[in-house]
């Protein structure tokens, strides 16, 4: 099946620890997205790539880091230098470059910082 | 950073009753998304317009871009309890206004129904 994927659904860590969130995407899209949503809250984006080996900061960067190696695969490092990283983080994908148009989500990582 | 104003934030109503949902910019869209997320999931395209004026359906839902390019409304007809969840609505701005191409979600509207 095509679709985005990502893992593991639940995941918890120690304050002060780095942490990677991963996602997979089979769709061929160009574009991939990392978002982090709060309760209550609209979807904010934390970073996205357009293409392979290219990504920009969106407007939630600070404390985040992610990596582009390959078209499928687009994983977000939790810092420990993120403030307050207890969060829904969605992964999402889209088949332009240029970026918006549709996009496709994946079903979501809850991170809780204990 | 551009901003949508996505109204009612939550609406409760009864089975089989019809809802109404909308999205309000100041700036002007070249594309218009509405989204369904259910709790503990990710979203979920619902319905997808590019063209100013244009209305779109998709079973019980109907959706259009308005004429302005600076809204858009999502309607949902004769509602069941399946549609519970937050629907979102997100758009693309255009490049001439000086937005980027990344999208721009609204903060949600939370359905509730009660059978």
């Amino acid at each position: 099946d095509g679709g985005i994927t990502q893992s593991p659904k639940y995941l918890f860590r120690k304050e002060g620890q780095n942490v990677t969130l991963s996602c997979e995407q089979n769709l061929n899209h160009d574009a991939m997205y990392w978002y982090r949503q709060d309760p209550g809250q609209g979807l904010r984006l934390i970073y996205y790539s357009q293409i392979v080996n290219d990504f920009q900061k969106g407007d939630i960067a600070e404390g985040y880091s992610v990596s582009r190696e390959k078209k499928e695969s687009f994983p977000l490092t939790v810092t420990s230098a993120q403030k307050n990283p207890t969060a829904f983080y969605l992964c999402a994908s889209s088949m332009q470059a240029s970026g918006g148009g549709e996009q496709f989500f994946g079903p979501g990582t809850r991170l809780t910082v204990l | 950073g551009q901003q949508l104003n996505q109204s009612p934030q939550s609406m409760f109503i009864q089975e089989g009753e019809d809802v109404s949902m909308n999205c309000t910019s100041s700036s002007i869209f070249n594309t218009w998304l509405w989204y369904k997320q259910d709790p503990g999931e990710g979203p979920v395209l619902l319905i997808a317009l590019y063209k100013a004026g244009e209305l779109t359906s998709n079973g019980r839902l109907t959706a259009q871009f308005g004429i302005t390019r600076k809204d858009s409304f999502l309607n949902i007809s004769a509602s069941i309890p399946s549609d519970v969840g937050i629907y979102f609505c997100a758009g693309q701005p255009t490049l001439t206004q000086g937005g980027s191409e990344k999208l721009v979600f609204g903060k949600g509207t939370k359905l509730t129904v009660n059978p």
